[in-house]
């Protein structure tokens, strides 16, 4: 199993702050996706990188797959009381959907 | 279009008891998958269903864990007997036919159950 170590665990911040969370491996990955998941739900599909250096917008999130694939970043700009919930990585790996442990994001309006 | 749905949203049972959690994918979803999370640790694969059949069991984390999925539609993930490790959240996946990878076949997941064996 290839692990999945994302950082920070934990981050809780004030409306309007910017923000950055990893998801790192000691392993190339052909791919990696960023889910969101909140209470109560499951996670949902955010983005799927898949070119090194690769960069995605969804509003004010960017995210950013390492030039060598072994590493991406969340980054939120003008965090929203909306974007609290637990940020997960996860990459494919022989049929099955191998998963960081996850950043749980808090904003304080 | 409806999501995943699964039942119970919460079960709390003793050590000892048997427990059915079931998963309705997405109509038309040949790739239904199981994961949980115990808490404390992340997402781990248990098993995945192409229709009706075991595709991949190796998550399955001893043989108190039965999955079925007869007729390729809902499944269920039967633990009998239940021990207090088992306590989690297991969530149901669903995806279109095709090789399961997000950019062909995005997994649509439930909200899963809420396990508490005491």
């Amino acid at each position: 199993t290839q692990l999945l170590e994302q950082s920070p665990q934990f981050l809780s911040i004030q409306e309007g702050e910017n923000l950055t969370v990893y998801c790192n491996s000691s392993s190339v990955f052909s791919s990696l996706q960023w889910y969101r998941q909140e209470p109560g739900e499951g996670p949902v599909l955010l983005v799927t990188v898949v070119t090194g250096g690769e960069v995605k917008k969804l509003k004010r999130l960017t995210f950013q797959f390492g030039d060598a694939r072994k590493d991406s970043s969340l980054h939120i700009t003008a965090a929203q009381p909306g974007d609290t919930g637990l940020y997960l990585c996860a990459r494919w790996a022989r049929g099955q959907l191998i998963w960081g442990a996850g950043t749980k994001l808090i904003i304080k309006p | 279009e409806a999501g995943v749905t699964q039942f119970p949203s919460h079960s709390v049972i003793e050590k000892g008891q048997t427990v059915t959690l079931r998963c309705d994918p997405i109509s038309g979803h040949d790739n239904l998958y199981w994961y949980r999370r115990v808490m404390g640790k992340e997402i781990k694969f248990l098993l995945h269903f192409v229709k009706e059949s075991k595709q991949d069991e190796s998550g399955m984390p001893n043989n108190r864990f039965l999955a079925e999925r007869t007729g390729g539609t809902y499944s269920t993930l039967k633990v009998q007997p239940a021990e207090l490790e088992d306590s989690g959240v297991y969530f149901c996946a669903s995806s279109h036919r095709g090789v399961p990878s997000s950019y062909n076949s995005p997994l649509h997941f439930g909200n899963g159950t809420r396990l508490t064996v005491t």
